[in-house]
């Protein structure tokens, strides 16, 4: 079946560093690809998607590029700041986009000042 | 607020009980999901509703568990006789036929 892997945390960051999570898939069709933010306290929220191969995704400074030939879509962002810290959970679904979510773990990340 | 919107928020109750949640989606989204997550782990599906039509439900929903979204509007999650082990965060989503699914902020469910 379907399954997403994250690199675990916590990721712990200074302020103005880049930032990188891993996150790799296994799907048997075309999937569409997601990141979603959990804040401290707060419900998730959809950060950025990709539907299709070379698409790239883009929302507040992250990105994450789909790649089919290496079953990724690692987030990216080249400076954080402190209110990044939050966990970050990618996520795929088959088909178009709308269908149910395959999450992977999460991974904890923390902006020191 | 035109978000999703779940209440309530947080439910304690002692073992054995039946609990039910609501769900509101965004009202014109035609899709809603309910997912359960626990602690440091990321959600897993539960079921699905497009309109009024539960279209799959996952094999982590037992007979204890029952979803309804009567005339395609709200949404409920009922489980009776609740377990220890049914203690997580239920968090409903709703999304169009395209689009990412929008999730409401949870009903964290505490069994005693």
């Amino acid at each position: 079946g379907d399954s997403v892997t994250q690199m675990e945390g916590p990721v712990t960051l200074s302020e103005e560093a880049f930032l990188t999570i891993n996150c790799t898939y296994t799907a048997t069709g075309y999937p569409s690809l997601f990141w979603y933010v959990q804040y401290p306290g707060e419900g998730l929220q959809l950060l950025l998607k990709a539907t299709k191969a070379d698409d790239k995704g883009s929302n507040k400074g992250f990105e994450a590029t789909y790649r089919k030939e290496t079953t990724s879509f690692h987030l990216e962002k080249g400076s954080v700041q402190v209110s990044d810290s939050a966990v970050y959970f990618c996520a795929l679904s088959e088909g178009a986009a709308g269908n149910k979510l395959t999450f992977g773990g999460g991974t904890r990340v923390l902006v020191k000042p | 607020d035109t978000g999703v919107s779940q209440n309530p928020r947080h439910k304690i109750t002692k073992r054995g009980q039946n609990v039910t949640f609501r769900c509101d989606p965004i009202s014109e989204h035609n899709r809603l999901y309910w997912y359960r997550q626990t602690l440091g782990q990321g959600p897993e599906f539960l079921t699905y509703f497009q309109n009024e039509a539960q279209l799959e439900k996952s094999r982590l929903l037992s007979d204890r568990f029952s979803a309804e979204r009567p005339k395609g509007s709200f949404s409920t999650l009922e489980i009776q006789r609740t377990e220890q082990g049914d203690s997580a965060m239920y968090l409903c989503a709703s999304s169009l036929e395209t689009g990412g699914p929008f999730f409401g902020q949870g009903t964290r469910l505490t069994v005693v």
